[in-house]
Protein backbone atom coordinates (compact mmCIF):
# COMPACT_ATOMS: atom_id res chain seq x y z
CA UNK A 1 0.00 0.00 0.00
CA UNK A 2 1.12 2.99 -1.20
CA UNK A 3 0.80 5.57 2.05
CA UNK A 4 0.79 9.70 1.44
CA UNK A 5 1.86 11.64 4.65
CA UNK A 6 1.25 15.28 4.02
CA UNK A 7 2.77 18.21 5.97
CA UNK A 8 2.30 20.04 7.66
CA UNK A 9 -0.49 18.78 9.49
CA UNK A 10 -2.04 22.37 10.56
CA UNK A 11 -1.04 25.57 8.57
CA UNK A 12 -1.88 29.12 10.29
CA UNK A 13 -2.18 32.01 7.70
CA UNK A 14 -3.59 35.28 6.90
CA UNK A 15 -5.95 35.97 4.06
CA UNK A 16 -3.41 36.97 1.32
CA UNK A 17 -0.59 35.02 2.15
CA UNK A 18 0.42 32.01 0.11
CA UNK A 19 -0.06 28.83 1.21
CA UNK A 20 2.50 25.37 0.24
CA UNK A 21 0.76 22.33 1.02
CA UNK A 22 3.56 19.04 0.66
CA UNK A 23 1.98 15.26 0.20
CA UNK A 24 5.26 12.99 0.00
CA UNK A 25 4.59 9.32 -0.97
CA UNK A 26 5.98 6.14 -0.13
CA UNK A 27 7.01 5.01 -3.00
CA UNK A 28 6.68 6.64 -6.63
CA UNK A 29 2.65 7.54 -8.03
CA UNK A 30 4.34 8.70 -11.55
CA UNK A 31 1.96 12.53 -11.89
CA UNK A 32 -1.38 9.98 -10.46
CA UNK A 33 -1.55 12.49 -7.37
CA UNK A 34 -4.70 14.18 -6.65
CA UNK A 35 -5.86 17.05 -4.28
CA UNK A 36 -9.23 18.04 -2.49
CA UNK A 37 -10.49 20.53 -0.72
CA UNK A 38 -12.68 19.55 2.41
CA UNK A 39 -15.02 22.25 4.38
CA UNK A 40 -16.78 21.36 7.56
CA UNK A 41 -19.98 19.07 6.89
CA UNK A 42 -19.50 19.25 3.16
CA UNK A 43 -18.27 16.80 0.39
CA UNK A 44 -14.87 16.88 -0.93
CA UNK A 45 -13.99 18.87 -3.62
CA UNK A 46 -11.60 18.36 -6.11
CA UNK A 47 -9.00 20.79 -6.94
CA UNK A 48 -6.37 19.29 -8.70
CA UNK A 49 -5.82 15.72 -10.77
CA UNK A 50 -2.97 14.77 -12.69
CA UNK A 51 -0.61 16.45 -10.03
CA UNK A 52 -1.03 19.59 -11.69
CA UNK A 53 -4.34 19.81 -13.58
CA UNK A 54 -6.87 22.22 -12.24
CA UNK A 55 -10.22 20.90 -12.15
CA UNK A 56 -13.24 22.59 -13.81
CA UNK A 57 -13.97 25.81 -12.20
CA UNK A 58 -11.03 26.05 -9.82
CA UNK A 59 -9.32 29.61 -9.44
CA UNK A 60 -5.78 29.78 -10.86
CA UNK A 61 -4.70 30.59 -7.29
CA UNK A 62 -4.82 27.02 -7.10
CA UNK A 63 -1.70 25.37 -8.53
CA UNK A 64 -0.01 21.86 -8.15
CA UNK A 65 3.29 20.42 -9.06
CA UNK A 66 5.61 17.81 -8.22
CA UNK A 67 6.05 13.79 -9.71
CA UNK A 68 7.60 10.98 -8.50
CA UNK A 69 7.04 11.13 -4.39
CA UNK A 70 7.00 14.86 -3.55
CA UNK A 71 4.04 16.96 -4.77
CA UNK A 72 3.33 20.78 -3.76
CA UNK A 73 -0.20 21.84 -3.66
CA UNK A 74 0.06 26.10 -3.84
CA UNK A 75 -2.19 28.64 -2.93
CA UNK A 76 -1.10 32.19 -4.02
CA UNK A 77 -3.20 34.16 -1.93
CA UNK A 78 -5.44 32.91 0.29
CA UNK A 79 -8.97 34.29 0.19
CA UNK A 80 -11.15 33.33 3.38
CA UNK A 81 -12.90 30.54 1.82
CA UNK A 82 -10.07 28.41 1.28
CA UNK A 83 -9.48 27.99 5.06
CA UNK A 84 -10.26 24.13 5.15
CA UNK A 85 -8.88 20.78 5.33
CA UNK A 86 -7.26 19.59 2.01
CA UNK A 87 -6.13 15.76 1.12
CA UNK A 88 -3.79 14.12 -1.77
CA UNK A 89 -4.94 11.11 -2.57
CA UNK A 90 -2.75 8.66 -5.22
CA UNK A 91 -4.43 5.78 -7.91
CA UNK A 92 -1.31 4.13 -8.75
CA UNK A 93 -1.60 0.99 -7.23
CA UNK A 94 -4.65 -0.62 -5.17
CA UNK A 95 -5.64 0.14 -2.60
CA UNK A 96 -6.35 3.60 -3.72
CA UNK A 97 -5.13 6.01 -0.54
CA UNK A 98 -5.35 9.57 0.90
CA UNK A 99 -3.12 11.45 2.88
CA UNK A 100 -4.23 12.00 6.40
CA UNK A 101 -5.06 15.55 5.37
CA UNK A 102 -3.63 19.25 6.19
CA UNK A 103 -5.67 21.85 8.17
CA UNK A 104 -5.78 25.23 6.66
CA UNK A 105 -6.72 27.74 9.74
CA UNK A 106 -7.02 31.62 9.48
CA UNK A 107 -4.05 33.11 12.09
CA UNK B 1 -26.06 19.60 -13.48
CA UNK B 2 -23.99 16.60 -12.09
CA UNK B 3 -26.08 15.32 -8.77
CA UNK B 4 -25.72 12.04 -6.94
CA UNK B 5 -27.74 11.22 -3.80
CA UNK B 6 -26.82 8.83 -1.38
CA UNK B 7 -29.80 6.94 0.71
CA UNK B 8 -29.87 4.21 3.31
CA UNK B 9 -27.74 5.12 6.28
CA UNK B 10 -28.89 5.14 9.61
CA UNK B 11 -28.27 2.95 12.85
CA UNK B 12 -27.59 -0.71 12.87
CA UNK B 13 -25.99 -3.29 15.11
CA UNK B 14 -23.04 -4.64 15.55
CA UNK B 15 -22.97 -7.93 13.14
CA UNK B 16 -25.92 -6.60 11.07
CA UNK B 17 -26.74 -5.67 7.36
CA UNK B 18 -27.34 -2.24 5.26
CA UNK B 19 -27.51 -1.25 1.64
CA UNK B 20 -26.57 2.35 0.71
CA UNK B 21 -27.30 3.11 -2.24
CA UNK B 22 -26.69 6.55 -4.27
CA UNK B 23 -28.82 7.75 -7.17
CA UNK B 24 -27.08 9.60 -10.21
CA UNK B 25 -28.23 12.00 -12.54
CA UNK B 26 -27.36 14.56 -14.82
CA UNK B 27 -24.57 12.84 -16.84
CA UNK B 28 -24.30 9.28 -18.17
CA UNK B 29 -23.94 7.22 -15.24
CA UNK B 30 -23.15 3.77 -17.75
CA UNK B 31 -19.86 5.94 -18.98
CA UNK B 32 -18.64 6.09 -15.33
CA UNK B 33 -16.68 4.12 -12.70
CA UNK B 34 -18.00 4.65 -9.66
CA UNK B 35 -16.65 4.87 -5.75
CA UNK B 36 -17.67 4.36 -2.76
CA UNK B 37 -15.91 6.75 -0.25
CA UNK B 38 -16.36 7.09 4.26
CA UNK B 39 -15.27 9.33 6.86
CA UNK B 40 -14.99 8.34 10.35
CA UNK B 41 -16.57 11.09 12.57
CA UNK B 42 -13.37 13.96 12.77
CA UNK B 43 -11.23 11.57 10.91
CA UNK B 44 -9.91 12.06 7.34
CA UNK B 45 -11.17 9.90 4.02
CA UNK B 46 -11.42 6.32 3.34
CA UNK B 47 -11.39 4.80 0.05
CA UNK B 48 -13.79 1.90 0.17
CA UNK B 49 -14.93 0.41 -3.43
CA UNK B 50 -14.64 1.08 -6.75
CA UNK B 51 -16.65 -0.59 -9.17
CA UNK B 52 -16.53 -0.30 -13.47
CA UNK B 53 -18.42 1.59 -15.87
CA UNK B 54 -20.19 -1.71 -16.91
CA UNK B 55 -20.02 -3.66 -13.27
CA UNK B 56 -17.72 -5.89 -14.77
CA UNK B 57 -14.35 -5.44 -12.04
CA UNK B 58 -14.63 -4.65 -8.45
CA UNK B 59 -12.12 -2.91 -6.36
CA UNK B 60 -12.21 -3.14 -2.54
CA UNK B 61 -10.07 -1.67 0.45
CA UNK B 62 -8.62 -4.71 3.03
CA UNK B 63 -10.89 -3.35 5.61
CA UNK B 64 -14.11 -4.19 3.95
CA UNK B 65 -12.98 -7.05 1.77
CA UNK B 66 -15.24 -10.13 1.86
CA UNK B 67 -18.11 -8.41 3.78
CA UNK B 68 -18.83 -5.12 1.42
CA UNK B 69 -20.29 -5.63 -2.22
CA UNK B 70 -20.34 -2.68 -4.72
CA UNK B 71 -22.31 -3.04 -7.45
CA UNK B 72 -24.60 -1.13 -9.90
CA UNK B 73 -27.99 -0.66 -12.15
CA UNK B 74 -26.96 1.53 -14.89
CA UNK B 75 -30.52 1.24 -16.18
CA UNK B 76 -31.57 2.51 -12.46
CA UNK B 77 -28.86 4.96 -12.39
CA UNK B 78 -28.03 3.82 -9.26
CA UNK B 79 -24.76 2.90 -7.12
CA UNK B 80 -24.76 0.22 -4.08
CA UNK B 81 -23.12 -0.92 -1.29
CA UNK B 82 -24.25 -4.21 0.42
CA UNK B 83 -22.47 -4.13 4.12
CA UNK B 84 -22.46 -7.36 5.83
CA UNK B 85 -21.23 -8.20 9.43
CA UNK B 86 -20.88 -4.58 9.96
CA UNK B 87 -18.37 -3.38 13.02
CA UNK B 88 -18.35 -0.18 15.30
CA UNK B 89 -15.30 0.76 12.99
CA UNK B 90 -17.44 0.81 10.10
CA UNK B 91 -19.21 4.23 11.69
CA UNK B 92 -18.61 6.66 9.04
CA UNK B 93 -20.07 9.25 6.57
CA UNK B 94 -20.26 7.15 3.32
CA UNK B 95 -19.79 9.21 -0.06
CA UNK B 96 -20.46 7.86 -3.62
CA UNK B 97 -17.85 9.29 -6.07
CA UNK B 98 -18.04 9.44 -9.94
CA UNK B 99 -14.85 8.56 -11.29
CA UNK B 100 -13.30 10.98 -13.79
CA UNK B 101 -9.23 11.44 -15.15
CA UNK B 102 -8.33 8.96 -12.52
CA UNK B 103 -10.16 10.99 -9.74
CA UNK B 104 -13.13 11.84 -8.03
CA UNK B 105 -14.61 14.48 -9.12
CA UNK B 106 -18.04 15.03 -7.90
CA UNK B 107 -19.73 13.62 -4.76
CA UNK B 108 -23.12 12.75 -3.33
CA UNK B 109 -23.80 14.60 0.18
CA UNK B 110 -22.88 11.60 1.87
CA UNK B 111 -24.83 9.53 4.07
CA UNK B 112 -24.52 8.15 8.34
CA UNK B 113 -24.07 4.96 9.10
CA UNK B 114 -23.63 4.57 12.74
CA UNK B 115 -22.48 0.68 14.02
CA UNK B 116 -23.92 0.36 18.03
CA UNK B 117 -25.72 -1.74 19.80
Amino acid sequence: EIVLTQSPATLSLSPGERATLSCRASQSVSSNLVWYQQKPGQAPRLLIYDASNRATGIPARFSGSGSGTDFTLTISSLEPEDFAVYYCQQRTNWPITFGQGTRLEIK
Amino acid sequence: QVQMVEFGGGVVQPGRSLRLSCAASGFTFSNHAMNWVRQAPGKGLEWVALISYDGSNEYYADSVKGRFTISRDNSKNTLYLQMNSLRAEDTAVYYCARDQHLSFDYWGQGTLVTVSS
